[in-house]
């Protein structure tokens, strides 16, 4: 499988910033997710990014929120902008390595917004 | 729409006992199922997929597809087994989408 590596791996930002986090696979692959993890919650898919095409976004995200960036086939960003307490969440990058395979996680970027 | 639905937040098992982790699901086509750990403090990983009808750390998982249910089980549960699991399905269609569960975490007392 695939080795991920996501960073930062928490921060405290302040209400009306943006924050960028970085994920990196060790091996080329198509299609890179990012998820959030709020609170006591379940994984939500926030958006699929491909390289060299726009991102595709899940319902109740937009790119202006959350613009996502995948220049080549082993990084890919997701921004977390005009932030808000409500966007505290744990944020994770995932990757699939081949059909017929599970998905692979990056250790997640936990988010305070203060 | 495809869902999936773990209905206990916590199940707490004696060390020695067995151990059922229900996950229903809700998709109109074949879906493929997973279930994810989640040990303190490191990341999400895989512990099995349906498709490679594989055993884990001794941890099955069948698809029941009259049921639509994949529960995860464990004859015998030990200490290091406690943990969050997560039932996930991903759609058979060309945009693979998946789907998490709310998760259950498993405590297994000593």
């Amino acid at each position: 499988s695939a080795v991920i590596s996501q960073k930062p791996s928490r921060d405290i930002c302040q209400r009306g910033t943006s924050l960028t986090i970085q994920c990196q696979v060790d091996s080329q692959v198509t299609m890179m997710f990012w998820y959030r993890q709020q609170p006591g919650q379940s994984l939500t898919l926030i958006a699929t990014a491909n390289q060299g095409s726009e991102a595709t976004y899940e319902s109740g995200f937009v790119i202006d929120k959350f613009p996502i960036s995948r220049p080549n086939l082993t990084f890919s960003t997701l921004t977390v902008s005009n932030m808000s307490p409500e966007d505290s969440s744990i944020y994770l990058c995932s990757v699939r390595k081949g059909a017929g395979g599970g998905y692979t996680f990056g250790s997640g970027t936990r988010l305070t917004v203060v | 729409a495809q869902r999936v639905t773990q209905p206990e937040k916590l199940l707490s098992v004696f060390k020695g006992a067995p151990v059922e982790l229900k996950c229903n699901y809700s998709y109109s086509g074949s879906p493929e199922l997973f279930w994810y750990v989640q040990y303190s403090r490191q990341r999400l990983q895989l512990l099995l997929r349906h498709i490679s009808r594989e055993s884990i750390k001794g941890f099955t998982a069948d698809l029941n597809k009259g049921e639509t249910s994949f529960h995860l089980k464990k004859p015998f549960a030990q200490e290091e087994d406690s943990a969050m699991y997560y039932c996930a399905l991903m759609n058979s269609g060309g945009y693979q989408k998946v789907t998490f569960g709310t998760g259950t975490k498993l405590q297994v007392i000593p």
